[in-house]
Parts: C-alpha cells; structure tokens; sequence
C-alpha cells in the first residue's frame, strides 16, 4: 500500500463508451500525474497537476481529459478511445518543490485497460 | 528534448553484482531517480541522487555525474526476487520524466 489507490484495477471498454479511472492520495502531495505505460514502452507523461493547477500536458488527444477536484484526488475520463489506448495507467503523487527534496513520486497499482 | 536511455535488458546469476545505466540528453533535471516494478505492479521507489557521486543504501547503489550526464544503478548480492523492471527517472521541476527501463532477470 502506497496511499496512491486507484479505481478500477481492470477495465474494458468499447470504443464509443466513456469512463473515467479515479485516483486517491492520501499522502498530503501537492502534484499529482497521470502516466501511461504500454508494453515495450517506457512511462510516458500524460498530465501533471501542481496544487489543483494542470502544469503540463504532453501532447495528448483530447479523448483523454484529466480533472483535478482538489489537491488528493484526480480523475482521467475517457471517451471514443482507440484499441491503441490499450495500457496501463498509473497515477502518481508527490510533494513538488523548488529544491526536489522530497519530491520521491508514489505510484498507485494502476489501470488495467483495454479498449476492444 | 529530455530522453533517458537505458539498456533494454540485463541478465545476471544469483549472487552476483550487476550494474544498470542510464544516460540523458539534457541539463534540465534537478535529480535523478532509480525506480523498480515488478511485472504487474506499481514502480516503487529505491534510490535518488541531487549530487555527483555515489550513494549507497543497503544492496542497492546508485551513482550520479551530472556533467556527463550518466547514471547507474548498482545492485549487489542478487537474489531471484530482484528480477524486475527498472527505470530511471530525471525530475524537472514539476515532473518526473522517465527512462526507457531495463529488464533484469536473474538466474539460479
């Protein structure tokens, strides 16, 4: 347990369906990020927020959009996705600072999803 | 751009000593992580260095040289269970870009 925790563990879903994967930290961490991993591909960066506030977006389609609420909990709803979306999708927290001190990343155990 | 490149695999016996590096393309980077996952689990922190130079933390080392922007993760007196992914991972303000990760299995 690495009070990272995210819902669902497994999804699958059609390509006209909308979802959305839940993220929860329970670390007092002020940023919170979205990554991507598929097979054979290291850990891509989606999104990053830094108290509430969407600090980077690299890049990506706009089927993926990120909300964060408050500072402990972020969202990743998902809409028309595409079988090469397939991966899983890891949440992160940490407490960003300017020094880096401190700043070790907590990682929930991820989404499992599949688009068919 | 920031890229962290990594050997893609690595094997090893039990017992031994192997060393995993990685090396990046930018300056940008305010420390350097070394991440473990084992398959179907979440990465899990193992070591962080800021400064050139080594830092040591029970079997597991990791060494830092900023200039030449190189990295390695050190790991001593392998057991089976250290078979994982590793990664490493450079922190740029506000985001932790991660390497292409080495796959290390380990044999009896």
């Amino acid at each position: 347990e690495t009070g990272v925790t995210q819902t669902p563990r497994h999804l699958v879903m059609g390509m006209t369906n909308k979802k959305s994967l839940k993220c929860e930290q329970h670390l007092g961490h002020n940023a919170m990020y979205w990554y991507k991993q598929s097979a054979k591909k290291p850990l891509e960066l989606m999104f990053v927020y830094n108290f509430k506030e969407q600090t980077e977006n690299n890049s990506v389609p706009s089927r993926f959009s990120p909300e964060c609420p408050n500072s402990s909990h972020l969202f990743l709803h998902l809409h028309t996705l595409q079988p090469e979306d397939s991966a899983l999708y890891l949440c992160a927290s940490s407490q960003a600072t300017l020094d880096s001190l401190n700043t070790e990343a907590f990682f929930g155990q991820g989404t499992r999803l599949t688009v068919v | 751009g920031q890229s962290l490149e990594q050997p893609s695999e690595v094997t090893a016996v039990e017992g031994a000593i192997v060393q995993i590096n990685c090396t990046y393309q930018t300056s940008g980077f305010n420390g350097l992580f070394w991440y473990q996952q084992h398959a179907g689990e979440a990465p899990t922190f193992l070591s962080y260095n800021v400064l050139d130079g080594l830092e040591e933390k029970g079997r597991f080392s990791s060494f830092l040289s900023r200039s030449k922007g190189y990295s390695y993760l050190l790991l001593k007196e392998l057991q089976m269970k250290d078979s994982a992914s590793y990664f490493c991972a450079g922190y740029n303000t506000d985001k932790l870009i991660f390497g292409t990760g080495t796959r290390l299995q380990v044999f009896p």
